[in-house]
């Protein structure tokens, strides 16, 4: 079974900056097939980005991902209110699908 | 317009037996993978297995295998997660959602989420 550690756990930031999230794979994840959610506090899981770095249907472009092999980021441009929540990366190349443990951006 | 509605929060009894459904409209049922993802309270997400729907093939996390049966009604677009003794730590939400595309692939519509508590 995959592994992902995500990091920070928690990450403090003002609207309007920058958010970098990490997901490392205890090994390497097959074809890049990366995804990550966002979950709002009472709500479902939400669908940001898959294949590391495609972005989902209706997600604004301040969200983007990269990475390949076990090494992957998230990256908010400019943090906008709504974006305060969890954010949990998975891999589904691999069964079990796995998830991380999350990172929370929470507002400063 | 894709919708997943799942059915009501439960509390049961460990020991008890239950059975959650999760109603698909808007696309084809038979020709997309289903599952469902465990939150225990204030944890992360959990792969618990998928089923597709066509065929009835199904595959579970080994954390889940032998726990829960997921199954799948086509002729009433319907899934289901369901347990036949239950156990406090089955106290959790449970959401169902769609995969994309393939089974390996992720998850693009999303339930509601059911809340389970198991409490004597």
């Amino acid at each position: 079974e995959i592994v992902l550690t995500q990091s920070p756990g928690t990450l403090s930031l003002s609207p309007g900056e920058r958010a970098t999230l990490s997901c490392r794979a205890s090994q390497s994840v097959s074809s890049g097939s990366l995804a990550w959610y966002q979950q709002n506090p009472g709500q479902a899981p939400r669908l940001l980005i898959y294949h590391a770095s495609s972005r989902a249907t209706g997600i604004p472009d301040r969200f983007s991902g990269s990475g390949s092999g076990t090494d992957f980021t998230l990256t908010i441009s400019r943090l906008e209110p709504e974006d305060f929540a969890v954010y949990y990366c998975q891999q589904y190349g691999s069964s079990p699908q796995t998830f991380g443990q999350g990172t929370k951006v929470e507002i400063k | 317009e894709v919708q997943l509605v799942q059915s009501g929060a439960e509390v049961k009894k460990p020991g008890e037996s239950l059975k959650i459904s999760c109603k698909a409209s808007g696309y084809s049922f038979t020709s997309y993978w289903i599952g469902w993802v465990r939150q225990m309270p204030g944890k992360g997400l959990e792969w618990m297995g998928i089923i597709y729907p066509g065929d009835s093939d199904t595959r579970y996390s080994p954390s889940f295998q032998g726990q829960v049966t997921i199954s799948a009604d086509k002729s009433i677009t319907t899934a289901y997660l369901q347990w036949s003794s239950l156990k406090a730590s089955d106290t959790a939400m449970y959401y169902c959602a769609r995969n994309i595309a393939a089974a390996e692939s992720p998850r693009d519509y999303w339930g509601q989420g059911t809340l389970v508590t198991v409490s004597s």
